[in-house]
């Protein structure tokens, strides 16, 4: 398996254009998180999905933010408009969503909003 | 309030030298406690996970244990070697049956093994 996919690895963008990251969760994987990673606040859930349904959407910042999962093989984070604060690494992550099972990470999308 | 501390924040050792990383958790419901690498520029990977009857699990030279009554967990490396520099991360799980389950991350210890 190749594990997680994401893409772009790194994105450098101007203040208020829209930013997609995509993620291909791991086959057979029924839950997929997003998660975002600064230096100041470690990693912070953004949002989880189980069978393709959003479950905990409440570390979502705001409005900026959304995020799809339209099958079980794909998933997108999109900031419209994107600030610099926004700058930050960004994961996905997938298990099979339920016990106490290995959560995969992906590589991660390094996101530099100027 | 659940949260996952951990200490120290930075630890510099010698390769060959053993060390130890903690975690202290708040976290409840608990469901499992586990263990992170993270090597710079990567995405995290589990090493250990410990579900509330296991104290004690081994990867290799990682040996990590659980105290399930003070909510303490700790994360041994024996024998280090280089490639242990990186950032172990401790993450609590929550029952996820409940409508609140989720992982609770710890900001991690940065690891770094001189030669």
């Amino acid at each position: 398996d190749a594990g997680v996919i994401q893409s772009p690895r790194h994105e450098v963008t101007e203040m208020g254009q829209e930013v997609t990251l995509r993620c291909k969760p791991i086959s057979g994987h029924n839950s997929l998180f997003w998660y975002r990673q600064t230096m100041m606040r470690g990693l912070e859930l953004l949002i989880y999905f189980n069978n393709n349904v959003p479950i905990d959407d409440s570390g979502m910042p705001e409005d900026r933010f959304s995020a799809k999962m339209p099958n079980a093989s794909f998933s997108t984070l999109k900031i419209q408009p994107s600030e610099p604060r926004d700058s930050a690494v960004y994961f996905c992550a997938s298990d099979r969503g339920h016990g106490a099972n290995v959560l995969t990470f992906g590589a991660g999308s390094r996101l530099t909003v100027l | 309030k659940n949260q996952v501390e951990q200490s120290p924040q930075s630890l510099i050792i010698l390769e060959g030298k053993n060390c130890t990383l903690q975690c202290n958790y708040t976290v409840s419901p608990f469901s499992n406690l586990r263990w992170y690498k993270q090597d710079t520029g990567r995405g995290p990977v589990s090493l250990t996970i410990m579900t509330f009857s296991e104290n004690t699990k081994s990867n290799g030279r990682y040996t990590a244990t659980l105290d399930a009554d003070t909510k303490q967990s700790s994360l041994h490396i024996t024998a280090s070697q280089l490639s242990d520099s990186a950032s172990y991360i401790c993450v609590v799980e929550t029952d996820r049956g409940s409508t609140l389950g989720r992982l609770y991350f710890g900001r991690g210890t940065q690891l770094t093994v001189w030669p």
